[in-house]
């Protein structure tokens, strides 16, 4: 079964410090790389997502996120951040041989302190 | 545009009742996923509809079944309700005609049992 590992629950940097969150996932096919984000008292929103091609793929707000196949990683990036950014991520995995069914990670909580 | 959304927004019940969630899908997408999230923990995939059928099952007891109707909204019914079913329930939903991977969350419902 596939797996999805996120190395940080928690996470706390000041505003315009670089972000790096780590995500590796456990399947050997092709999967698709997701990057979710949950403000405060808001739904889960697509950050990124990678399906194929360049293995750095660029999302919302800033953020940006790079597929190592050889490393089962996807790992999330911001090189400056913001008190907005304060939130909970995931990291979820779609398996080719799981339809359209996602894996989440157990998610990191950012705080950025103003 | 009109989102995914849930009703109701939260819920108490008591252990041994049953409870039914309700998902209406976005805009143009006709088919539906549902998510328990546990406190502190990422989304756990229940199940998914399409064409009005299962498409799909997690690591979820029988207790836990859905419906979709023909308007592409859907319902998640859990019978017997445990303590550990206390979560909040998120459904998601996509297109098989575009990016049948990218799916878009709703606000969730927040079950507790007590």
């Amino acid at each position: 079964a596939q797996s999805v590992s996120q190395h940080n629950h928690h996470v706390i940097l000041s505003e315009a410090a670089s972000l790096e969150l780590g995500c590796n996932y456990s399947y050997g096919g092709t999967v698709n790389l997701f990057w979710y984000v949950q403000y405060p008292g808001q739904h889960l929103q697509l950050l990124l997502k990678y399906f194929s091609g360049d293995p750095l793929v660029k999302g919302i707000k800033g953020f940006e996120a790079e597929f190592i196949k050889s490393k089962f990683s996807f790992n999330l990036r911001k090189p400056s951040v913001q008190w907005s950014d304060t939130a909970e991520y995931f990291c979820a995995v779609n398996a080719g041989a799981a339809g359209n069914k996602l894996t989440f990670g157990g998610g990191t909580r950012v705080l950025v302190k103003p | 545009e009109t989102g995914v959304t849930q009703s109701p927004t939260h819920l108490i019940k008591t252990r041994g009742q049953q409870v039914t969630l309700r998902c209406s899908s976005q805009s143009g997408h006709n088919t539906v996923s549902w998510y328990q999230q546990a406190l502190g923990q990422g989304p756990q995939f229940i199940f998914q509809y399409y064409r009005e059928e299962e498409n799909g099952r997690g690591n979820f007891p029988p207790r836990f079944s859905g419906l979709q109707f023909p308007n592409y909204s859907s319902e998640l019914n859990v019978n017997a309700l445990e303590l550990d079913d206390s979560a909040l329930y998120l459904c998601a939903s996509s297109s098989s005609g575009t990016s049948v991977y990218e799916q878009y969350f709703g606000p969730g419902t927040r079950l507790t049992v007590t």
